[in-house]
């Protein structure tokens, strides 16, 4: 069975520090691995996503993900943030091959709180 | 394009009350699936579906029933509601089971039951 673990529940960042929003996964082959990013009262918006190639992924908002298979780990980070960042933010994986009928499955998400 | 539309956004049952969550899309998408969030709890796997016709069960399918009869809708059917069904449920669309684009989600429906 595929999983993701978030091991942190909140992540406190002063504006215009880097940020990083920590991510490990378990599948079984290779991943596809995906960010997303929810405000308050709204959806899921989709953020980025590493299927194959550049472990370096860059995605929206300035957003920017690095897939490291050894460490089954993958990082959002930004390098300047926002107020505007703080959101929940879930990491979600699937494996890449068979599709899967389980579909993508998340992690528990990681509450961004960047402070002014 | 109005992407993944779901009704309604927000709704109070009574223990033991039926209801339909509406859910439907106009991106022509093979998969569908629901989820519900929880806190502390990230989003679970209701139920989904590769296409019209074919539906299975998720991680917490108990309580839940869906079908798909068009592309278009997914609707979930709560038979007897129960407090532990109080959640947040999210409908989201792909364009199949095996892409690697990643689903599209609803807004949400926020159920209390009491």
């Amino acid at each position: 069975a595929q999983s993701v673990a978030q091991p942190e529940d909140q992540v406190n960042v002063a504006e215009g520090n880097p940020l990083t929003v920590k991510c490990t996964y378990s599948v079984s082959g290779n991943p596809y691995l995906f960010w997303y990013v929810q405000y308050p009262n709204r959806g899921l918006q989709f953020l980025l996503k590493y299927i194959t190639g550049d472990n370096l992924v860059k995605g929206s908002y300035g957003f920017e993900a690095e897939f490291n298979k050894s460490q089954t780990s993958f990082h959002l980070k930004k390098p300047s943030a926002l107020v505007s960042d703080s959101a929940l933010y879930f990491c979600a994986v699937r494996a890449a091959a068979g599709g899967g009928a389980d579909g993508l499955t998340f992690g528990k998400g990681t509450h961004l709180i960047i402070q002014p | 394009n109005a992407g993944v539309t779901q009704t309604p956004k927000f709704q109070v049952l009574k223990t033991g009350q039926s209801m339909t969550l509406q859910c439907a899309q106009d991106m022509n998408h093979e998969y569908m699936s629901w989820y519900r969030q929880d806190p502390g709890m990230g989003l679970r796997l209701i139920h989904y579906s590769v296409g019209a016709g074919i539906t299975d069960q998720g991680e917490v399918p108990n309580g839940y029933n869906v079908s798909r009869s068009t592309t278009e809708d997914f609707p979930l059917r709560l038979l007897s509601a129960a407090p532990s069904q109080t959640s947040v449920y999210f409908c989201a669309s792909s364009l199949s089971q095996g892409n690697n684009y990643g689903y599209t989600f609803g807004s949400g429906t926020r159920l209390t039951v009491v």
